[in-house]
Order: structure tokens, then sequence, then C-alpha cells
């Protein structure tokens, strides 16, 4: 089975502050998703990463791929309160496509 | 364009009692998943599907059977509920070669 560790479980900050968060695995993946869920609803897609060492930007986030494909980051500049919700991030399985592997995510906070 | 649809949004059962949660897609997908999602945790895989006739079991599928007639529809069956099945749970589908999943709204079942 292919585990994916999310740090930290819980962050909450203030409005404008930087943050990253954080998902490793010992197993390598095709390519890893990052996904962001309201309260009560499924997941959305943010990023794919797929090539090791890949650096996807998105507006203030930031997406890193680690170069073995087996971690990666999430780094949110001058974070706004629109920001806080549950980040996810998701690997697809290197042998089998059909599967994926999600972290148990991490909810942020950002207070005004 | 629908997109992924479940049905119902809510459910109260009692325990030992049998239900079919529906997930319909209207994207052609080929992939279909089912995951469960707890509190402070991410989404497990139950069951998913690489195809209509083709199902495969994922982390946590004892007490769930799932069947693929058609490309659009990937039904989950409760055979006989328990508490420990208490949960929210989530279809997505995603294309052939793609790397998103899209996700239903949910279905938040309690077993009582």
């Amino acid at each position: 089975t292919q585990l994916l560790e999310q740090s930290p479980q819980f962050l909450s900050i203030q409005e404008g502050e930087n943050l990253t968060v954080y998902c490793n695995s010992s197993s390598v993946f095709s390519s890893l998703q990052w996904y962001r869920q309201e309260p009560g609803e499924g997941p959305v897609l943010l990023v794919t990463v797929v090539t090791g060492g890949e650096v996807k930007k998105l507006k203030r986030l930031t997406f890193q791929f680690g170069d073995a494909r087996k971690d990666s980051s999430l780094h949110i500049t001058a974070a706004q309160t629109g920001d806080t919700g549950l980040y996810l991030c998701a690997g697809r399985s290197n042998t089998n496509a059909g599967k994926s592997t999600f972290g148990d995510g991490t909810t942020l906070t950002v207070k005004p | 364009n629908a997109g992924v649809t479940q049905t119902p949004k809510f459910q109260v059962l009692k325990t030992g009692q049998s239900m079919t949660l529906q997930c319909a897609q209207d994207m052609n997908h080929e992939y279909m998943s089912w995951y469960r999602q707890d509190p402070g945790m991410g989404l497990r895989l139950i069951h998913y599907s690489v195809g209509a006739g083709i199902t495969d079991q994922g982390e946590v599928p004892n007490g769930y059977n799932v069947s693929r007639s058609t490309t659009e529809d990937f039904p989950l069956r409760l055979l006989s509920a328990a508490p420990s099945q208490t949960s929210v749970y989530f279809c997505a589908s995603m294309m052939t070669g793609d790397h998103e999943q899209y996700f239903g709204p949910g279905t938040r079942l309690t077993v009582t």
C-alpha cells in the first residue's frame, strides 16, 4: 500500500502570512495532485505535477514535485481568508493508473 | 453537462440494513472510483473501475460491492450496514490518460 503523509495537519495563520504544506511518501508516484475541499463539497483539483523537480505556479500558490517523485510541497504567499479550506494531496500509482492514494489533508484557517 | 452526480445526499440506516449509493457521470469518463472520508482524514479508496465491466478493490473494500454495467453509472452497495461505515462517500471519475479526478458532492451516511 502506498502511503502519503501530509503535514501539518492543522494550520492557523493571519492574513498576509506565508505557509508551506508538505506531502511525503516512500513510494514513487507517476503524478501527484493537489486538491482543495470546502465543507460539504467534493475536492476540486488545484494542480497536477508529473515530472520530478517540476514547479508550477497558480497565482499565489507554488507547487513543487520532488526530484524522485516521492514528495511534494504547496507554498502559499500572502495568504488570504479565501484560502481557508482543506488541502489534500493525492498520488497516482506508478503501476496502476486507476488508483490514487490521498494524504490525510491539511486544514488551513486564515484569520483576518 | 451535470458532471458527477450522487444520490442520496443524506441517508440514515439501521445496523444490518442494505442500500445502494448511486453515482453517475455524463463526461464519458472511463475511470470511476468510490472513496470514503472520515473526520480528520483524507479520502480512502473503496473500489474503482477502469471501464464498463471491470472493477477492482481499493484500500478498504470490505462490506461494499460495486458493479459497472455502463460507462455512466457506478453504484456502491452496502450489504449489511455497520456503524463503522458511518462516513461521507464520494464518487469520482476521470478520463483515460488524464490526471484530474472530478468528484461528486458526496453522500453523508449515518449508521445507527
